[in-house]
C-alpha cells in the first residue's frame, strides 16, 4: 500500500541553524501539507502546497519557513534559523485532491538545543 | 471559524469495554469530519470519516455519526481490545482551496487487559 515517508525520523539541531525536513508524498497524490505538533498540544497546520505553489498558510508560517518541491517526488520544509520552540513533531501529508482524506507520514521529530 | 474540541483524555477502559471519545465542532460552510488514530511511533492514519449530516463513518468496528444538530462527531466502538491502545484525534477538513485540516487535542486510550 503507498503511503507517505519522512526522513529524517529524528533531528537534533542547534538554535539558529537551518533544517531541511523531507518528505516522499503518495506518488499520485496532488496536494501536499506541513503540520506540527509540539508534545501535548494539538496537531497543527502551517501550509498546503499544490500546483508548486503555496496554497494556503497558517500565521505559524512565518518567513522563517519555505517548502519546496525540487523534483518530482520529494516535498521539503525548510525552517531558515531555528529557535528552541520549533521544537515539535512535524507531519507532511498528501492527498489526490484538495477534499479528500489526507494520508500523513510517520513524522520527524525535530528538538532544537 | 473552525475548530474542533475533543474529550480530554487520557482513558483507560478493560478489554471489552464500550467505548466513547466525544468531540464536537465549530465550523463555517460544511465541513468533512475525519477521526485520525495514532499508534505509539507512527504516523497518523485516517479511522474513517464523513462528507456530510447523517453519514455514518465506520471502520474496524469503530463509528461515528456527523451530526449537525449538535456539531458532533463522538467516536464510538461497542468492545475494545488491547491493540485499540492508541491516541485518536478528531479533525475537520475546512473545505476551501487549501484544504487545511483542524485537529483537536487528541485523546489517549489505553485498554487493559
Amino acid at each position: 500500500e503507498p503511503e507517505v515517508t519522512q526522513t529524517p525520523s529524528h533531528q537534533v539541531t542547534q538554535m539558529g541553524q537551518e533544517v531541511i525536513l523531507r518528505c516522499v508524498p503518495i506518488s499520485n497524490h496532488l496536494y501536499f501539507y506541513w503540520y506540527r505538533q509540539i508534545l501535548g498540544q494539538k496537531v497543527e497546520f502551517l501550509v498546503s502546497f499544490y500546483n508548486n505553489e503555496i496554497s494556503e498558510k497558517s500565521e505559524i508560517f512565518d518567513d522563517q519557513f519555505s517548502v519546496e518541491r525540487p523534483d518530482g517526488s520529494n516535498f521539503t520544509l525548510k525552517i531558515r534559523s531555528t529557535k528552541l520552540e520549533d521544537s515539535a513533531m512535524y507531519f507532511c501529508a498528501s492527498s489526490i485532491l484538495a477534499d479528500n482524506e489526507q494520508f500523513f507520514g510517520p513524522g520527524t521529530r525535530l528538538t532544537v538545543l | 471559524g473552525n475548530s474542533v474540541t475533543q474529550m480530554e483524555g487520557p482513558v483507560t477502559l478493560s478489554e471489552e469495554a464500550f467505548l466513547t471519545i466525544n468531540c464536537t465542532y465549530t465550523a463555517t460552510g460544511y465541513p468533512s469530519l475525519f477521526w485520525y488514530v495514532q499508534y505509539p511511533g507512527e504516523g497518523l492514519q485516517l479511522l474513517l470519516k464523513a462528507t456530510k449530516a447523517d453519514d455514518k463513518g465506520s471502520n474496524k468496528g469503530f463509528e461515528a455519526t456527523y451530526r449537525k444538530e449538535t456539531t458532533s462527531f463522538h467516536l464510538e466502538k461497542g468492545s475494545v481490545q488491547v491493540s485499540d491502545s492508541a491516541v485518536y484525534f478528531c479533525a475537520l477538513s475546512s473545505g476551501n482551496t487549501g484544504n487545511q485540516f483542524y485537529f483537536g487535542t487528541g485523546t489517549s486510550l489505553t485498554v487493559i487487559p
